[in-house]
């Protein structure tokens, strides 16, 4: 399996503040990597996909950038609505998709 | 607007076999170009697939799961369905449905909870 791992795995930040969360895929996966949002007691939102498309309806202080083995998602300038657990996937091998441990972004 | 709303037990006996359903409205489940997932959260914990049905009625799934999951699709309905056996309390978790395009999971149901107890 392609293992995905996130970091950091939970982070602090402000109102306002340019927020960057990294994902490193274990093999490369070319751009085949999606970025999801979750709140508490709440489903996963698609955010990114296809490492930097917006999916429709993202606000777009969201994007997404990297191929091969390493991606990041950058939050240019944090709202209160965006904390929040975020999820990497991948989607290179359609025999098993996987996700990232997730990273929790708290308020400061 | 698709929707998708997951439906079963919430609380199934260890060794029993877990059974849920997602029932798509605001868009047909046949049409072409999507796959339909599920996927599992335990709680507190991150998120695991399960495993998806193509439109055509192919079935990929995880490796670790394979042996006791089977996924189905009742077109006349307008939905797929989950079963896993054999369950154990390392199966209780959160269970979504979602529609999968273009290997992006862009339409989840809200999710619901299966305990697995006695």
């Amino acid at each position: 399996d392609i293992q995905m791992t996130q970091s950091p795995s939970s982070l602090s930040a402000s109102v306002g503040d340019r927020v960057t969360i990294t994902c490193r895929a274990s093999q490369s996966i070319s751009s085949y990597l999606n970025w999801y949002q979750q709140k508490p007691g709440k489903a996963p939102k698609l955010l990114i996909y296809a490492a930097s498309s917006l999916q429709s309806g993202v606000p777009s202080r969201f994007s997404g950038s990297g191929s091969g083995t390493d991606f990041t998602l950058t939050i240019s300038s944090l709202q209160p609505e965006d904390f929040a657990t975020y999820y990497c996937q991948q989607s290179y091998s359609t025999l098993v998709y996987t996700f990232g441990q997730g990273t929790k972004l708290e308020i400061k | 607007q698709l929707q998708l709303q997951e439906s079963g037990s919430g609380l199934v006996k260890p060794s029993q076999t877990l059974s849920l359903t997602c029932a798509v409205s605001g868009g047909s489940i046949s049409s072409g170009g999507y796959s339909w997932s599920w996927i599992r959260q335990p709680p507190g914990k991150g998120l695991e697939w399960i495993g998806y049905i193509y439109h055509s009625g192919s079935t990929y799934y995880n490796p670790s799961l394979k042996s006791r999951v089977t996924i189905s699709v009742d077109r006349s309905k307008n939905q797929f369905s989950l079963k896993l056996s054999s369950v154990t309390a390392a199966d209780t978790a959160v269970y979504y449905c979602a529609r999968d395009r273009e290997a992006a999971l862009d339409y989840w149901g809200q999710g619901t909870l299966v305990t697995v107890s006695s």
